[in-house]
């Protein structure tokens, strides 16, 4: 069983809406969690990042939240542009890991429509 | 800075052959990592530098593989000889602290 699950899968929503992106995680105790976007053909790109004790972060149209007690965190994206087409993917670093232990998870791969 | 810059962006190549991928970290840096990114696995670590020293390669797959960071400021993941089921877009980060810079990536075809 994955340590990092991401739903749903894919998501296809019109460009101005504003959608949620889930990320369920099993992995503790936990040092970060990121969100990374990944442009079609490019590298991940961080979006935010949280400690275990933060339980929300924004970057401009983009806010995280974490709830450490449901092991959860979210994505929202608000006023969708064409542009936040792309894969979103969350990744956990446990407590007592190093750089190697990031636990990435698959992905929800968005599509912004006109 | 420029950024994380990999070379080439694409490589084909036929099964057996060898493959030498490239990268250049940020200036300053001192954690290089590859990974490789398959739609069946997602992005698999294989092995990471600290300092130009490798730290741990334990997801380097088999003896195929291997990598070298010279100096600060380049690193090569080789495979030889290459199989079909190498075919990855293979990714190369840095870092200084918690957040990891990647790279565009190599888009390997084995054929």
């Amino acid at each position: 069983k994955n340590q990092v699950e991401q739903s749903p899968q894919s998501l296809i929503i019109l460009e101005g809406k504003n959608c949620t992106l889930q990320c369920n995680y099993t992995v503790s105790p936990f040092s970060n969690l990121r969100w990374y976007k990944q442009d079609t053909g490019r590298g991940p790109v961080s979006l935010t990042i949280m400690t275990f004790s933060e339980n929300t972060k924004s970057n401009g149209r983009y806010t995280a939240t974490l709830d450490a007690d449901t092991k959860q965190s979210s994505l929202h994206i608000t006023a969708s542009q064409l542009s936040d087409s792309a894969s979103y993917i969350c990744v956990v670093t446990p407590f007592s890991g190093g750089y190697n232990k990031l636990i990435f998870g698959a992905g929800t791969r968005l599509a912004v429509h006109p | 800075d420029a950024g994380v810059i990999q070379s080439p962006r694409h490589e084909v190549t036929e099964m057996g052959q060898e493959v030498t991928l490239r990268c250049k970290p940020i200036s300053g840096h001192d954690y290089l990592f590859w990974y490789r990114q398959t739609m069946m696995r997602g992005l698999e670590l294989l092995i990471y530098f600290n300092n130009n020293v490798p730290i741990d390669d334990s997801g380097m797959p088999e003896d195929r593989f291997s990598a070298k960071m010279p100096n600060a400021s380049f690193s090569t993941l080789k495979i030889q000889p290459s199989e079909p089921r190498d075919s990855a877009v293979y990714f190369c980060a840095s870092s200084r602290n918690t957040e990891a810079f990647f790279g565009q990536g190599t888009r390997l075809t084995v054929v």
